[in-house]
């Protein structure tokens, strides 16, 4: 059974950079069928896609695309989310996800809540 | 970007009743690539729903899915207890992905 759990600091202070990991056990990440995501939930709000990682590259949502970047650890079947410069309105759960290319999202990490606040 | 807006955004029902969530988009879906989610508090969200009207493994067939465009269904045929749950949609037609503001399913 696929299992996917974040990590990370659950407190990141304004204008400094959000560092998430998702740790993957029960498959490999290096394979050339899947995509791996970062969602994100606001509290209270609804979901917003940030962007995947796959074999040959990666993709963001053009409004965060200046601030994300997504990489993949082979060795460690992890892949790691950075968000520079947040603000408050960065404060969100964040979900990491599989998907059959950029299509659905067929299974999830828990959710970690992070909080920007100085 | 296709913005999804799902009403109502508060549906309260009793067990047993039908529900009937709405999703519209604001241009195409391409290729009916739609799909639903059903989130629990302190949850991660559930595929339900993909393809606009396909089934994810292990859903149930109380739940399903249908529209085509702009405009989209999710129908829980006869609520369960553990249907009252919030419920998003999502298109992957084109990029970037999008997900709508969701739809409260709650108890009457």
């Amino acid at each position: 059974q696929l299992q996917l759990q974040e990590s990370g600091p659950g407190l990141v202070k304004p204008s400094e950079t959000l560092s998430l990991t998702c740790t993957v056990s029960g498959g490999s990440i290096s394979s050339s069928s899947y995509y791996w995501g970062w969602i994100r939930q606001p509290p209270g709000k609804g979901l917003e896609w940030i962007g995947s990682i796959y074999y040959s590259g990666s993709t963001y949502t053009p409004s965060l695309k200046s601030r994300v970047t997504i990489s993949v650890d082979t060795s460690k079947n992890q892949f790691s989310l950075k968000v520079n410069s947040v603000t408050a309105a960065d404060t969100a759960v964040y979900y990491c996800a599989r998907s059959v290319t950029t299509s659905t999202f067929d299974y999830w990490g828990q959710g970690t809540l992070v909080t920007v606040s100085s | 970007e296709i913005v999804l807006t799902q009403s109502p955004g508060t549906l309260s029902l009793s067990p047993g009743e039908r529900a009937t969530l709405s999703c519209r988009a604001s241009q195409s879906v391409t290729s009916s690539y739609l799909a639903w989610y059903q989130q629990k508090p302190g949850q991660a969200p559930r595929l339900l729903i993909y393809g606009a009207s396909s089934r994810a493994t292990g859903i149930p067939d109380r739940f399903s899915g249908s529209g085509s465009g702009t405009d989209f269904t999710l129908t829980i045929s006869r609520l369960e207890p553990e249907d009252f749950a919030v419920y998003s949609c999502q298109q992957y037609g084109s990029s970037p992905l999008t997900f709508g503001g969701g739809t409260k399913v709650e108890i009457k």
